[in-house]
């Protein structure tokens, strides 16, 4: 069976500081992995990531895959009360369904 | 930027009533999705559907659950005979190329209540 497992599963940190959350996978037949940013309804896509060691750089956000060690991370730096959300990590395998992980809880404080 | 738009957002039914919920994909995606997430949980696969057929189903998607595109534009999920367990918000979502591609992309959600 599939699974994704993210860590920490909550974080509390202030504004400005740079945050580095955590995916590991065991993906049949894996084919990409996704991040996904949950405020209050939808997940909203950040990332798809389908090769190893290429940096995907959005604004302040960028992520990483490391298709050897099955993980990826997502970091946020210089970090704004807005980033706070529940960020989702996804794979995605020979099955066409994605597998989600339980999500980070992140918190900025001001 | 075209978006995935899921009618209603909030739908209160009792347990043993059908429901079904509303989706209009984003127009030029050709693949489809309903994800579900209880409260406080994982947000969970529950079929795909592509060139008018269902292509895939999670062990969820039972024989109480059906998708139909009925026209060019809607997608729906039907659940018969509603359980108490069956609260939770659903999602649709689409993507445009086959997976691994193209990432998919969420609706807002209809969040079922079964009383």
């Amino acid at each position: 069976e599939d699974k994704v497992v993210q860590s920490p599963l909550s974080l509390v940190v202030h504004e400005g500081d740079t945050v580095t959350l955590n995916c590991s996978y065991e993906v049949t037949n894996f084919r990409s992995l996704l991040w996904y940013k949950q405020e209050k309804k939808a997940p909203t896509f950040l990332f798809m990531l389908t090769s190893s060691g290429i940096e995907k750089k959005s604004g302040r956000l960028s992520s990483i895959l490391d298709k050897k060690e099955l993980f990826s991370i997502l970091n946020i730096t210089a970090t704004q009360t807005g980033d706070s959300a529940i960020y989702l990590c996804a794979g995605g395998g020979g099955a066409d369904g994605l597998t989600f992980g339980k999500g980070t809880h992140l918190i900025i404080q001001p | 930027e075209p978006e995935v738009t899921q009618t209603p957002s909030h739908q209160v039914t009792q347990m043993g009533q059908e429901v079904i919920l509303r989706c209009v994909p984003i127009s030029n995606h050709l693949y489809f999705y309903w994800y579900r997430q209880i409260l406080g949980q994982k947000v969970e696969f529950l079929v795909s559907f592509y060139n008018n057929e269902i292509s895939e189903k999670s062990e969820i998607f039972d024989d109480q659950f059906s998708v139909e595109r009925p026209d060019g534009s809607n997608f729906t999920l039907k659940i018969r005979s509603t359980k108490l367990e069956d609260s939770a918000m659903y999602f649709c979502a689409s993507r445009r190329d086959r997976p691994g591609n193209s990432p998919l992309h969420f609706g807002n959600g209809t969040r079922l209540t079964v009383t």
